[in-house]
C-alpha cells in the first residue's frame, strides 16, 4: 500500500525556533500533498494544499509567512514554521494522494509531528 | 458552509458485537464518502471509499452505507474486537480539486 513519512515524530524547541517537517511519499508519486494541523478531539483543519513545482494554495486565515511550504519534488514536501512561538504548539499531519487516480481519491497519512513550543 | 457532525460522545461495546458509527452532513452533495481510522498520536489511516451512486459497500468485518437522501453514512463493524478500538473519522470528498472535509471523529471502546 502507499506509505507517506514523516518527520521528526515530535519536535520541542524554544520560543522564537524555525522548525522543518518533511513528508516523503515512499512508493507512489504524490502532485499534492496536504498540510493538516490537528487539535485535541477536533478535526482535521486543513492549512494548504502543495502542489509539485507551484507554489502552495493556503487556507483562509492560515499565514503563508508562517507556515512555509516548499514541494520541490513529486515525493516530498516540506513546512517550515518560522519564529514558532508556544500558540503553534500542535499536532501536524501531511499526506498524499496518489498522481493519476481517478476520481475520490484517499489520502495516505504520515504519522504526524508533535510540535512543542517552549 | 459544508458541515460534518459524528458523534463526539465515545462509543462503548462488547467484543464481538457490532458497532455501529453515524456521519452526518449538511449543505453539501459529496461525490465521495470516505472513513479512516486514526490511533492516538498516530495519522489517520484509509479504510473504505463509497460513490454517491453506491449504497452500501463491504471491506471484510466493515460495512458503510451512504444515503445521500438522508445526508448520512453509517459505518458499522461486526465481530468487533478490542483491536478496533480508536476514533473514526468520516471525510466528505468530492471532485474538481474539491478538498476534503474531515468530521472530528468518534472514539470506539470495544471491551474484552
Amino acid at each position: 500500500g502507499a506509505v507517506v513519512s514523516q518527520h521528526p515524530s515530535r519536535v520541542i524547541c524554544k520560543s522564537g525556533t524555525s522548525v522543518k517537517i518533511e513528508c516523503r511519499s515512499l512508493d507512489f508519486q504524490a502532485t499534492t500533498m496536504f498540510w493538516y494541523r490537528q487539535f485535541p478531539k477536533q478535526s482535521l483543519m486543513l492549512m494548504a494544499t502543495s502542489n509539485e513545482g507551484s507554489k502552495a494554495t493556503y487556507e483562509q486565515g492560515v499565514e503563508k509567512d508562517k507556515f512555509l511550504i516548499n514541494h520541490a519534488s513529486l515525493t516530498l514536501s516540506t513546512l517550515t514554521v518560522t519564529s514558532a512561538h508556544p500558540e503553534d504548539s500542535s499536532f501536524y499531519i501531511c499526506s498524499a494522494s496518489e498522481a493519476g487516480f481517478p476520481g475520490g481519491q484517499p489520502q495516505h497519512f504520515g504519522d504526524g509531528t508533535r510540535l512543542s513550543i517552549l | 458552509s459544508q458541515k460534518i457532525e459524528q458523534n463526539s460522545e465515545a462509543l462503548n461495546i462488547q467484543e464481538g458485537k457490532t458497532a455501529t458509527l453515524t456521519c452526518n452532513y449538511t449543505n453539501y452533495s459529496p461525490a465521495y464518502l470516505q472513513w479512516y481510522r486514526q490511533d492516538p498520536g498516530r495519522g489517520p489511516v484509509f479504510l473504505l471509499l463509497i460513490r454517491e451512486n453506491e449504497k452500501e459497500k463491504r471491506k471484510e468485518r466493515l460495512k458503510v452505507t451512504f444515503d445521500t437522501t438522508l445526508k448520512q453514512s453509517l459505518f458499522h463493524i461486526t465481530a468487533s474486537q478490542p483491536a478496533d478500538s480508536a476514533t473514526y473519522l468520516c471525510a466528505l470528498d468530492g471532485t474538481g480539486g474539491f478538498k476534503t472535509i474531515f468530521g472530528a471523529g468518534t472514539r470506539l471502546f470495544v471491551k474484552a
